[in-house]
């Protein structure tokens, strides 16, 4: 059984930047896309970004470019996303996921989200 | 970006009556070479990760009730509950998984009337 298990709520300042980490167990994510998504406070889902982790390409949204870094450690089963230059907007809850397909059938995994919140 | 642009913003409809919510793409989302819409649909519930119901635009996710269903034509796409329970309420997202950026329209919110 998969699972993804994400690392507790942060605080950060303005300025700031924080790490959040998405350890899966039960598979490798090597077989999956690896996406995070967040949502701020009385907002919708917005896609943040995503990595192929057997190719090692990134890719997410224009205006996080240059402000996230997602990684993956195969060695521990772990993703991680990085936000820098954290403003008050970046309050959010953060989601990672990961999706694979096999033949016509696509398999999704959610975390339970982390709550990023940037106040002085 | 594919702007993904649902309507209406919210609805509440009576139990055991049909909901529809609809979803309409920038551009299309279909890829030719497999005649799929890279269209999903999310339930996304207060304290909770979203949770996948539709995929291909019309596919139920394993474990999704049959209440739930999903409709295409061209960039025009609907989520469709047709019996609503009271486990039902939440907001849904229709998401387009086509290109990059990924992007997700604005939500829906169902609520019972």
């Amino acid at each position: 059984q998969v699972q993804l298990m994400q690392s507790g709520a942060e605080v950060r300042k303005p300025g700031s930047s924080v790490k959040v980490s998405c350890k899966i167990s039960g598979d490798t994510f090597r077989n999956y896309i690896v996406s995070w998504v967040r949502q701020a406070p009385g907002q919708g889902l917005e896609w943040v970004g995503g990595i192929i982790p057997v190719l090692g390409t990134t890719d997410n949204t224009q205006k996080f470019q240059g402000k996230v870094t997602i990684t993956t450690d195969e060695s521990t089963n772990t993703a991680y996303m990085e936000l820098s230059s954290l403003g008050r907007d970046d309050t959010a809850v953060y989601y990672c996921t990961i999706s694979t397909q096999l033949q016509d059938e696509i398999r999704e995994y959610w975390g339970q989200g982390t709550l990023v919140t940037v106040s002085s | 970006d594919i702007v993904m642009t649902q309507s209406p913003d919210s609805l509440a409809v009576s139990l055991g009556e049909r909901a529809t919510i609809n979803c309409k793409s920038s551009q299309s989302v279909l890829y030719s070479s497999n005649n799929k819409n890279y269209l999903a649909w999310y339930q996304h519930k207060p304290g909770q990760p979203p949770k996948l119901l539709i995929y291909w635009a019309s596919t139920r996710q394993s474990g999704v009730p049959d209440r739930f269903s999903g409709s295409a034509s061209g960039t025009d796409f609907t989520l469709t509950i047709s019996s609503l329970q009271a486990e039902d309420v939440a907001v849904y997202y229709c998401h387009q998984y086509y290109k990059t950026p990924w992007t997700f329209g604005q939500g829906t919110k169902v609520e019972i009337k």
